[in-house]
């Protein structure tokens, strides 16, 4: 059974950069079929999608978000990560990781169970 | 405001049959992008429901199903239940804004 962990602090100071990683176990994340990516729910809101990886590092990125954000994977350690910088508090949310099947209609089928980042001094 | 239009809240009682649209334009699911369906129970990360417009995942039961036309989508449980009570959300690609997006969510409440 595919699962998926982020790790990372909880707590991220603002103008500082937020680093999580999300660790696949249960299967490889050089799958030709995925793309590995990152989603954010702030506190009583709805979902935002962040970016995607593929596993040869071809990347997609929210454009709203697109200058503060760097995905990258590391097939080696079957895992990958999102930086997020110059944070606000308006960049406080739980941060999913989720495998998305390739295309345009891709659907997220596997998460994370979402680790709670805060933005505060 | 997200570009997917879901109700902030429905509601049913046990046993009803209830419907969740999710309202999009002609640069997502009017342009033929895959509308999907995710289940977040309290606490809990979102769960894939439906899949590309009507498909259930294994161990979805099939009092959950999904329908698209036009630049619309629906998702409709009959028989519900209490356990049926969590937050719905749909989610399809957006052509102009090059993102994956998500509607913004609707609360179903079993009474």
């Amino acid at each position: 059974q595919l699962q998926l962990q982020e790790s990372g602090p909880g707590l991220v100071k603002p103008s500082e950069t937020l680093s999580l990683t999300c660790t696949v176990s249960g299967g490889s994340i050089s799958s030709s079929s995925y793309y590995w990516g990152w989603i954010r729910q702030p506190p009583g809101k709805g979902l935002e999608w962040i970016g995607s990886v593929y596993y040869s590092g071809n990347t997609y990125y929210n454009p709203s978000l697109q200058s503060r954000v760097t995905i990258s994977v590391d097939t080696s350690k079957n895992h990958f990560s999102l930086k997020l910088s110059s944070v606000t508090a308006a960049d406080t949310a739980v941060y999913y990781c989720a495998r998305r099947a390739i295309g345009y209609g891709g659907y997220f089928d596997y998460w994370g169970q979402g680790t709670l980042v805060t933005v505060s001094s | 405001q997200s570009v997917l239009t879901q109700p902030p809240s429905v509601s049913g009682a046990p046993g009803q049959r209830v419907t969740i649209s999710c309202t999009g334009s002609s640069s997502n699911i009017g342009a033929g992008y895959d509308v999907h369906w995710y289940q977040q129970l309290p606490g809990t990360a979102p769960k894939l429901l439906i899949y590309a417009n009507n498909n259930r995942p294994s161990g979805v039961p099939d009092r959950f199903s999904g329908s698209k036309s036009g630049t619309s989508a629906s998702l409709a449980i009959t028989g519900l239940q209490a356990e049926d009570e969590a937050d719905y959300y749909c989610q399809s690609y957006d052509r102009s804004l090059s993102s994956w997006v998500f509607g913004g969510g609707t609360k179903l409440t079993v009474l």
